[in-house]
């Protein structure tokens, strides 16, 4: 069966470091989604990719962060000078349709750390 | 805005015992509302879903029912196994055009023998 992958798995960085976190959304999928959740924190959305745009994005979503489709199997989530408060789990999903219509599939999560 | 409340965890039971998780939401519009579990070390899994009042959505022996009057969605299961141990999330989208799952807050299962 199709799945989300992610890569790294765990991420630890210095605080102000840059970091790139990864995922290989299903192969025919059209729509792309991050989502973080802080330790004991919810889920929360951060930003949605669709014909290599954002289409939504929350207020999480600063301009320390970027996403990028660079290739036509990668979506990627950049943070370009982390802080203390970045440190999360990060999940990518993906859906072959908008996220009311259809389901969104997600990946097993990257775990950042800033130290 | 949207939200979801969920009940608290963590949450222990007996192999083989009735389960409850309570969920109820807030949204704008005519929301679909979703269960997803996490297994250790794994992602975010759909487990169930719902589209519109009193659609009951079931899978692996869990069911929900959509109730629109009552504004929940709570998760059941008549018996419980090991293997149902995980973290398990309440979720909807509203349906007024926008992207995104909101959750709730998320529930640890642990199942003993």
């Amino acid at each position: 069966e199709p799945e989300v992958t992610q890569t790294p798995s765990h991420q630890v960085t210095q605080m102000g470091q840059e970091v790139i976190l990864r995922c290989v959304p299903i192969s025919n999928h059209l729509y792309f989604y991050w989502y973080r959740q802080i330790l004991g924190q919810k889920v929360e959305f951060l930003v949605s990719f669709y014909n290599n745009e954002i289409s939504e994005k929350s207020e999480i979503f600063d301009d320390q962060f970027s996403v990028e489709r660079p290739d036509g199997s990668n979506f990627t989530l950049k943070i370009r000078s982390t802080k203390l408060e970045d440190s999360a789990m990060y999940f990518c999903a993906s859906s072959d349709d908008r996220a009311s219509q259809e389901t969104q599939y997600f990946g097993p999560g990257t775990r950042l750390l800033v130290l | 805005g949207n939200s979801v409340t969920q009940m608290e965890g963590p949450v222990t039971l007996s192999e083989e015992a009735f389960l409850t998780i309570n969920c109820t939401y807030t949204a704008t519009g005519y929301p679909s509302l979703f269960w997803y579990v996490q297994y250790p070390g794994e992602g975010l899994q759909l487990l169930l879903k719902a589209t519109k009042a009193d659609d009951k959505g079931s899978n692996k022996g869990f069911e929900a029912t959509y109730r629109k009057e009552t504004t929940s969605f709570h998760l059941e299961k008549g018996s419980v196994q090991v293997s149902d141990s995980a973290v398990y999330f309440c979720a909807l989208i509203s349906n007024f055009g926008n992207e995104k799952l909101t959750f709730g807050t998320g529930t640890r299962l642990t199942i003993i023998p």
